[in-house]
């Protein structure tokens, strides 16, 4: 069945460094896009969402990339710091209608000192 | 406070019991929504409100799960004769209109079934 999923169940990277987290989608009816960030013990944390009709969205210290052409989407996390440790998950929708969010199984980052 | 609030944040109970989870969303928020989520994965739709009424509710497992939203704020996610597989995190989320509005999560109830 069509679904979301992540290229990398896990990612280290030093502190101060770029991250970049990657995700797949196979429905190519979704046209809403969102990552979220879960710590231990939380629910998820929205950090930025992006729709079909853009292909770049910025925010604070994090970037979403999104590839229709190969349904790909990445979050760019810069200058990444200790609480930047999290799982993250991407997830995919339709605007403008029930916000049913289907979930990729997430991917734990983890920032080394 | 500003976020999303459920209660109990840790609820245990025997196999074939009866348990209820509340969550009270952000105020002023319309829509309202239950995903569980399984050790290690990502959260999944159980349903949605958009007011008092479900919406959607297409991702209930099964008739021993409702949820209710009678006045259109708090709701309650009602299990009936739990078994040891509805263990999980249950996790209620709202969002401005339920359209083009981020959905924000609660916490979520962690549910073990014994």
């Amino acid at each position: 069945g069509e679904s979301v999923g992540l290229h990398l169940p896990t990612l280290s990277v030093q502190e101060g460094d770029n991250s970049i987290i990657n995700c797949a989608y196979s429905n190519s009816a979704s046209d809403y896009f969102i990552w979220y960030k879960q710590e231990s013990g939380k629910g998820p944390q929205f950090i930025i969402d992006i729709r079909s009709n853009m292909d770049k969205r910025q925010g604070q210290r994090v970037t979403v990339l999104l590839n229709k052409t190969v349904k790909h989407l990445s979050l760019q996390i810069a200058a990444t710091q200790p609480g930047d440790s999290a799982v993250y998950f991407c997830a995919e929708g339709s605007s403008g209608s029930a916000r049913q969010l289907t979930f990729g199984s997430g991917t734990q980052l983890t920032v080394l000192p | 406070g500003a976020g999303v609030s459920q209660t109990p944040s840790n609820k245990v109970t025997e196999k074939g019991k009866y348990v209820e989870l509340r969550c009270d969303p952000i105020s002023g928020h319309t829509a309202l929504y239950w995903y569980r989520q399984s050790l290690g994965q990502g959260p999944e739709f159980l349903i949605y409100f958009q007011g008092t009424g479900a919406a959607d509710d297409s991702g209930l497992p099964n008739d021993r799960f409702f949820a209710v939203r009678p006045e259109g704020s708090v709701s309650t996610l009602k299990i009936q004769r739990t078994e040891r597989g509805d263990s999980a995190v249950y996790l209620c989320a709202s969002s401005l209109d339920g359209a083009d509005s981020p959905l924000h999560f609660g916490n979520g109830t962690r549910l073990t079934v014994t």
